[in-house]
């Protein structure tokens, strides 16, 4: 079965500094990983997707992620972050069966 | 923009009650999901529908939740006889099968069940 693990809790970063969030996960064959947000009482925001080819993917608000097979990593990163990216990430990968597995999240607090 | 909509937003209930939320995928969607989210994980599998066919079960699944897709277009969550420990997020995705069986999980707002 997979698994995935969001090592941090919870990440501080000052307004205008970079980001990365890190996921590492679990998956017999080749995966499809993503990564989603999630404001407070709210559902969750694709931002972005990796299925296969080009390892670096872009997405949305500026937002992109490596995956790394032989780390079994998919680290998303921004170069700098802005107050209204406060929220919380999933990382989250497909099986077999297309159900997504999600870790637990990482909470991002911006600091002025 | 149509994305995936949910109703009630947000449910109180009382312990014993059955309640009944619904979700309306993107048109042209074939997979419908339900996961549940408590506070402080990740969304967690409930099951999901191909077009009309409840293709997959989760364990977190007990006996007192039911969920159809009638004519493969929205879909209800039934939960009877609620328990305090139902009380949780539940969230509706749908998504059209692709290339190779890739696909992408797009998610309603969530409606927020809260048992007394």
């Amino acid at each position: 079965a997979q698994s995935v693990t969001q090592p941090d809790i919870h990440i501080t970063v000052s307004e205008g500094a970079s980001l990365e969030l890190r996921c590492n996960y679990s998956y017999g064959a080749t995966p499809y990983l993503f990564w989603y947000v999630q404001s407070p009482g709210q559902g969750l925001q694709l931002l972005l997707k990796y299925f296969s080819g080009d390892t670096l993917v872009q997405g949305i608000k500026g937002f992109e992620a490596e995956f790394k097979r032989s780390q079994s990593s998919f680290n998303l990163r921004k170069p700098s972050v802005h107050w209204s990216d406060a929220a919380e990430y999933f990382c989250a990968v497909a099986g077999a069966m297309s159900t997504l597995t999600f870790g637990k999240g990482t909470m991002l607090l911006v600091s002025p | 923009d149509t994305g995936v909509s949910q109703d009630p937003r947000h449910k109180i209930t009382k312990r014993g009650q059955n309640v009944t939320f619904r979700c309306d995928p993107i048109s042209e969607h074939n997979r419908l999901y339900w996961y549940r989210q408590t506070l402080g994980q990740g969304p967690e599998f409930l099951t999901y529908f191909q077009n009309e066919a409840q293709l997959e079960k989760s364990r977190l699944l007990s006996d007192r939740f039911s969920a159809e897709r009638p004519k493969g277009s929205f879909s209800t969550l039934e939960i009877q006889r609620t328990e305090q420990g139902d009380s949780a997020m539940y969230l509706c995705a749908s998504s059209l099968v692709g290339y190779r069986g890739q696909e992408t999980q797009y998610f309603g707002p969530g409606t927020r069940l809260l048992v007394l």
